[in-house]
């Protein structure tokens, strides 16, 4: 079965830094959703690639699929408190209903 | 912006005991889903569901789980007798269609307590 690992689990950063997560497939990855889960609370879409090579954009979000690398990276710009949560990555694996999610990314943004 | 909602947020059951949460989906979508996530855990997938057939269930969904659409709105998980491995947050989800490209709208979830 298809398992997504995500990197790191855990981010502090101080308000105004840049940062990176990573999701990477364990098979070859056709697309990928990006959520954002507040502590104790529902999944936010936040986006979806669909293409190798596609990348998009959400205010100070940034998505990419690499395709060959079986991996996206979320990158997000100028970071602000609001956007602490944890950040996790899904795939639809096997079967078109089925969301598989990954290990989540624990990010805490300090003043 | 339409969203899912879920009742009840927390449910406290004694062990044994049945447990259904609702779940109203956006309008016009056609799919539905049950995930949980069990503390610490990821996300997992529990069922999907579809013109009022179970389309695809997990492992996990074994014969103590159902679920429901009693109306054109609601969209219920029964668990017939609770176990102490079944404390979870449990999520609810829709979507227009299924497949890529067919994001999944998720409720705030219910936190299930079993005693």
């Amino acid at each position: 079965s298809q398992e997504l690992e995500q990197s790191p689990q855990s981010l502090i950063v101080q308000e105004g830094k840049n940062l990176t997560i990573n999701c990477t497939s364990s098979k070859t990855l056709y697309g990928l959703y990006w959520y954002k889960q507040k502590y104790g609370e529902g999944l936010i879409f936040l986006m979806m690639l669909q293409k190798g090579g596609e990348e998009k954009s959400h205010e100070k979000i940034t998505a990419k699929l690499d395709e060959k690398k079986q991996q996206s990276s979320l990158h997000i710009t100028a970071s602000q408190p609001s956007h602490a949560g944890i950040y996790l990555c899904g795939a639809h694996t096997g079967t078109a209903s089925k969301l598989t999610f990954g290990t989540g990314t624990r990010l805490q943004v300090t003043l | 912006e339409p969203e899912v909602t879920q009742t009840p947020s927390h449910q406290v059951t004694q062990m044994g005991q049945e447990v259904i949460l609702r779940c109203v989906p956006i309008s016009n979508h056609l799919y539905f889903y049950w995930y949980r996530q069990i503390l610490g855990q990821k996300v997992e997938f529990l069922v999907s569901f579809y013109n009022n057939e179970i389309s695809e269930k997990s492992e996990i969904f074994d014969d103590q789980f159902s679920v429901e659409r009693p109306d054109g709105s609601n969209f219920t998980l029964k668990i017939r007798s609770t176990k102490l491995e079944d404390s979870a947050m449990y999520f609810c989800a829709s979507s227009e269609a299924a497949g890529w490209g067919q994001p999944q709208h998720f409720g705030d979830g219910t936190r299930l307590s079993i005693l």
